[in-house]
C-alpha cells in the first residue's frame, strides 16, 4: 500500500481483556517495528521483525505482550489480559532492509488502546 | 545502550524567528542521528538524518540539523518558523540490539509551540 495502515485506529476495552492491534505495512518493507508511546514517556521499542528471522522481542515489556508477522507482511501484536498500565498509543513502523541501521522508518497513524 | 536526551519537554518561539530543538547523544562508536516530527493524531514522519559527511544535514520542510562531535549533539534548526511548524519533535539515534539487530532509540520528543 502506500503507507503503514493501522487498524483500530481507537480501541476501549476493560481491564482483564485481551486485545489485538494490527499493522499493514508498505508493501515490499522486509522490516516491521512496534513501538509504544505513552504520555511523557516518548516511544518506547517493544518488538522487531527482519524478513523470515526470528523477531528481537527484547522490548516486551511482560509476556502479556507477544507479536506474529504472518507471510513476511501483515503484523498483529497481542496483549492479553490488558492492564490499565498498557494505555498508550501503539506505532507501527516498517522499512526497507535494516542497513545497519540507516533506514528510515515509516510510521502508521497509530492505535489509541484505552484500558478502563 | 545508545541513548538521545531532549532537554526540553517544550519549545515556544514567535512565528517568523529562528527556531532550535536540542538534542544531545550518548553513543560508543560513531553515531546515526535521526529527526522526526508527530504533527496531531498522526504518525512520525521523517525530517533528516546523519550518517557521516557533512556536519549540516538538510531535510524537509526547511529544517537542518548541525551535527557537533564535540558537544555530542545534533541540534535541530530552522531560520524562519511557521505556525504549521507546531508539532511534537523527537530525536533519535541508532541503537544495537542484544539480538544484534540495529533499530532507533528515541528521545521523549519535545512539544513545538509557534505564536501568531
Amino acid at each position: 500500500g502506500a503507507g503503514v495502515s493501522q487498524s483500530p485506529s481507537n480501541k476501549v476495552t476493560e481491564k482483564g481483556k485481551d486485545v489485538e492491534l494490527r499493522c499493514d505495512p508498505i508493501s515490499g518493507h522486509t522490516a516491521l517495528y512496534w513501538y509504544r508511546q505513552s504520555l511523557g514517556q516518548g516511544l518506547e521499542f517493544l518488538i522487531y521483525f527482519q524478513g523470515n528471522s526470528a523477531p528481537d522481542k527484547s522490548g516486551l515489556p511482560s509476556d502479556r505482550f507477544s507479536a506474529e508477522r504472518t507471510g513476511g507482511s501483515v503484523s498483529t501484536l497481542t496483549i492479553q489480559r490488558t492492564q490499565q498500565e498498557d494505555s498508550a498509543v501503539y506505532l507501527c513502523a516498517s522499512s526497507s532492509d535494516s542497513n545497519a541501521g540507516a533506514n528510515v522508518l515509516t510510521f502508521g497513524a497509530g492505535s489509541r488502546l484505552t484500558v478502563l | 545502550a545508545q541513548s538521545v536526551a531532549q532537554p526540553e519537554d517544550q519549545v515556544n518561539v514567535a512565528e517568523g524567528n529562528p527556531l532550535t530543538v536540542k538534542c544531545t547523544y550518548s553513543v560508543s562508536g560513531n553515531p546515526y542521528l535521526f529527526w522526526y516530527v508527530q504533527y496531531p493524531n498522526r504518525g512520525l514522519q521523517f525530517l533528516l538524518k546523519y550518517i557521516t559527511g557533512d556536519n549540516l544535514v538538510k531535510g524537509s520542510y526547511g529544517f537542518e540539523a548541525e551535527f557537533n562531535k564535540s558537544q555530542t549533539s545534533f541540534h535541530l534548526k530552522k531560520p524562519s518558523a511557521l505556525v504549521s511548524d507546531s508539532a511534537l519533535y523527537f530525536c533519535a539515534v541508532r541503537d544495537l540490539l542484544s539480538g544484534g539487530s540495529y533499530i532507533p532509540t528515541f528521545g521523549r520528543g519535545t512539544s513545538l509551540i509557534v505564536h501568531p
